[in-house]
């Protein structure tokens, strides 16, 4: 069964800290895996990773992917209020062209 | 740039009602898909196309019907809606396998 672990399901924090969130996959065929911020509406795209160790960055978030631990991990430093949302990854399945979710972290961050 | 587009927002339907769901993209995108989201659950997949007059189930499609007439539109279909439907739909298309997806607002449906 293929599976897409989020840690910690929320998480709040004062402006200025940073933060790590954490994903874990089982998954068969495994090609990818994405991340994604959800605010009100739509998950808007943030990172792809396919390949170990290299480090994906965009402004103050960064992401890695390791895929001898099947884990990766979402940094985000100098958090903003603008920054709370619910963070999505995803796995890319080979087969049925299938991007599978994890539940999300929701991250609360106050001023 | 309106990029996914879903229509409508909101809708209320009565058990045994039928709907359809509308979503249109303007990327030219090869590939669509339809998710569902209910809390604790995570975004599901429940139909997608490969291109325009394709179609293929998701993990969740019992229920549903999809139809890609042309390129750029995706329709989701309730036959007779029941209220494990109730659920928040997503939208999304990309420009082909192992693309990242790009996700319309979201149609929220409640069946009562």
């Amino acid at each position: 069964e293929d599976k897409v672990v989020q840690s910690p399901l929320s998480l709040v924090v004062h402006e200025g800290d940073t933060v790590t969130l954490n994903c874990s996959y089982e998954v068969t065929n495994f090609r990818s895996l994405l991340w994604y911020k959800q605010e009100k509406k739509a998950p808007t795209f943030l990172f792809m990773l396919t390949s170990s160790g290299i480090e994906k960055k965009s402004g103050r978030l960064s992401s890695i992917l390791d895929k001898k631990e099947l884990f990766s991990i979402l940094n985000i430093t100098a958090t903003q209020t603008g920054d709370s949302a619910v963070y999505l990854c995803a796995a890319f399945l080979g087969r049925a062209n299938n991007l599978f979710f994890g539940t999300g972290t929701r991250l609360t961050v106050i001023p | 740039n309106a990029g996914v587009t879903q229509t409508p927002k909101f809708r209320v339907l009565k058990t045994g009602q039928s709907m359809t769901l509308l979503c249109a993209q303007d990327m030219n995108h090869e590939y669509m898909y339809w998710y569902r989201q209910d809390p604790g659950m995570g975004l599901r997949l429940i139909h997608y196309s490969v291109g325009e007059g394709t179609t293929a189930k998701g993990e969740v499609p019992d229920g549903y019907n999809v139809s890609r007439l042309k390129k750029q539109n995706f329709l989701l279909g309730l036959e007779s809606a029941a209220p494990s439907q109730t659920s928040v739909y997503f939208c999304a298309s990309s420009f082909g396998n192992n693309s990242p997806l790009h996700f319309g607002n979201g149609t929220r449906l409640t069946v009562t």
